[in-house]
């Protein structure tokens, strides 16, 4: 099992340029979630998913959109880069009942 | 309003002692608890976990400490080892719930 993937490692984007960052899981994981990790902020939650179809926001959404089409991917969309998006970014993945979740390598963003 | 809180962003431990990092949450709700551990870019990873009906949990050095009237859960880790320096985030659920909540995280540096 490749655990979560996550693609790219490293970007830097212009403000207002688009892109979107994936990720991946292979272990039939129903849950699915986006964080960002700020100095001194911890891990905050974008979005998240329970299930291919099924998105819903977290604490800090603004500026991010997401899909679920399938049970193994779930995308993460900025429309319109700006500098406060400048951050590290995690996907995450947890399965059945339990609230441990496996998180990927990480995406560190650079917006200019 | 920051729901879990690590007051102390960083401490530093000599090899062989104790290290003991805390944590505290004002959401009375919380049933489940959580330590994750991070390195350098690389993901965070589950350390280890505690439920609300328990006061204690251990897993080899590592051992977890629920107060729930004071609201304070610590991970002890003896004998601290070079390996363990990495950046500890604590994390809590209402279990059954879909949002986990994750601490500013600790920076623990171990010492030769």
């Amino acid at each position: 099992n490749a655990g979560v993937t996550q693609t790219p490692k490293f970007q830097v984007l212009k403000t207002g340029q688009s892109m979107t960052l994936q990720c991946a899981q292979d272990m039939n994981h129903e849950y699915m979630s986006w964080y960002r990790q700020d100095p001194g902020m911890g891990l905050r939650l974008i979005h998240y998913s329970v299930g291919a179809g099924i998105t819903d926001q977290g604490e800090v959404p603004n500026g991010y959109n997401v899909s679920r089409s399938t049970t193994e991917d779930f995308p993460l969309r900025l429309l319109s880069a700006a500098p406060s998006q400048t951050s590290v970014y995690f996907c995450a993945s947890r399965g059945g009942l339990t609230a441990e979740q496996y998180f990927g390598p990480g995406t560190r963003l650079t917006v200019t | 309003d920051q729901q879990v809180k690590q007051n102390s962003p960083s401490l530093s431990v000599q090899e062989g002692r104790i290290s003991i990092l805390n944590c505290d949450y004002t959401n009375s709700m919380f049933d489940y608890f959580l330590w994750y551990k991070k390195y350098p870019a690389e993901g965070p990873t589950f350390l280890i976990s505690i439920s609300s009906i328990k006061d204690k949990n251990e897993d080899g050095r590592f051992t977890v400490f629920l107060n729930k009237s004071a609201k304070h859960l610590s991970l002890h880790i003896v004998p601290s080892q070079p390996g363990d320096s990495a950046v500890y985030f604590c994390a809590a659920i209402v279990q059954g719930a879909q949002k986990l909540v994750f601490g500013q995280g600790t920076r623990l540096t171990i010492n030769p």
